[in-house]
């Protein structure tokens, strides 16, 4: 079982809006900033969101990303086909000398 | 542009070791550091360690610790992930990525391909 807590799973239709949430503690989330991950199927990571809710580059600004307390979010708006991945939220966590812990990741399917 | 490239798929034997490779480029080695993430078929990702390309500091995973050793070589660019005495659980892609450290915080990017560690008897 993961440190941060994501739903397995979550879908929507092309142009909809869909968010994805992570849970963690005081810890982690609770005083550490949240970066987002997409993996799309069969590649490797790829840097969504960093800091909670800053943009690399080259990502779309229809995703965004929030903090509020020991939970984040990652909101997808304008929803596409291309869309569908594995999404993964992370964070360094202050225990046991520091170290970082995602959480389970979540299937998006756009239906 | 950044990149890691990794070393190619082992198969190895319950008991042995593997040493998998991630070459740098695109810029400077020793200015970040190097994480190494593991992810089991179909399983989420796990942070197995850091190594400082700078002055080799490392910090390991309290799981792996005795069994990981994450090194270094500057005239390369490389960094190195040594698994010792594998088990079948294990078996995984493992990743390298460049740590990068920011104003409020760390995140990885970019990632290496990934490198599939198979162990079987």
């Amino acid at each position: 079982q993961s440190v941060l807590t994501q739903p397995p799973s979550a879908s929507g239709t092309p142009g909809q809006r869909v968010t994805i949430s992570c849970s963690g503690s005081s810890s982690n989330i609770g005083s550490n900033t949240v970066n987002w991950y997409q993996q799309l199927p069969g590649t490797a990571p790829k840097l969504l969101i960093y800091s909670n809710n800053q943009r690399p580059s080259g990502v779309p600004d229809r995703f965004s990303g929030s903090k509020s307390g020991t939970s984040a979010s990652l909101a997808i708006s304008g929803l596409q086909s291309e869309d569908e991945a594995d999404y993964y939220c992370a964070a360094w966590d202050d225990s046991l000398n520091g170290h970082w812990v995602f959480g389970g990741g979540t299937k998006l399917t756009v239906l | 542009q950044v990149q890691l490239v990794q070393s190619g798929a082992e198969v190895k034997k319950p008991g042995a070791s593997v040493k998998v490779s991630c070459k740098a480029s695109g810029y400077t080695f020793t200015s970040y550091g190097i994480s190494w993430v593991r992810q089991a078929p179909g399983q989420g990702l796990e942070w197995m360690g850091w190594i400082s390309a700078y002055n080799g500091n490392t910090n390991y995973a309290q799981k792996l610790q005795g069994r990981v050793t994450m090194t270094t070589d500057t005239s390369t660019s490389t960094a190195y992930m040594e698994l010792r005495s594998l088990r079948s659980d294990d078996t995984a892609v493992y990743y390298c990525a460049r740590e990068v450290v920011g104003a409020t915080g760390n995140w990885f990017d970019p990632w290496g391909q990934g490198t599939l560690v198979t162990v079987s008897s």
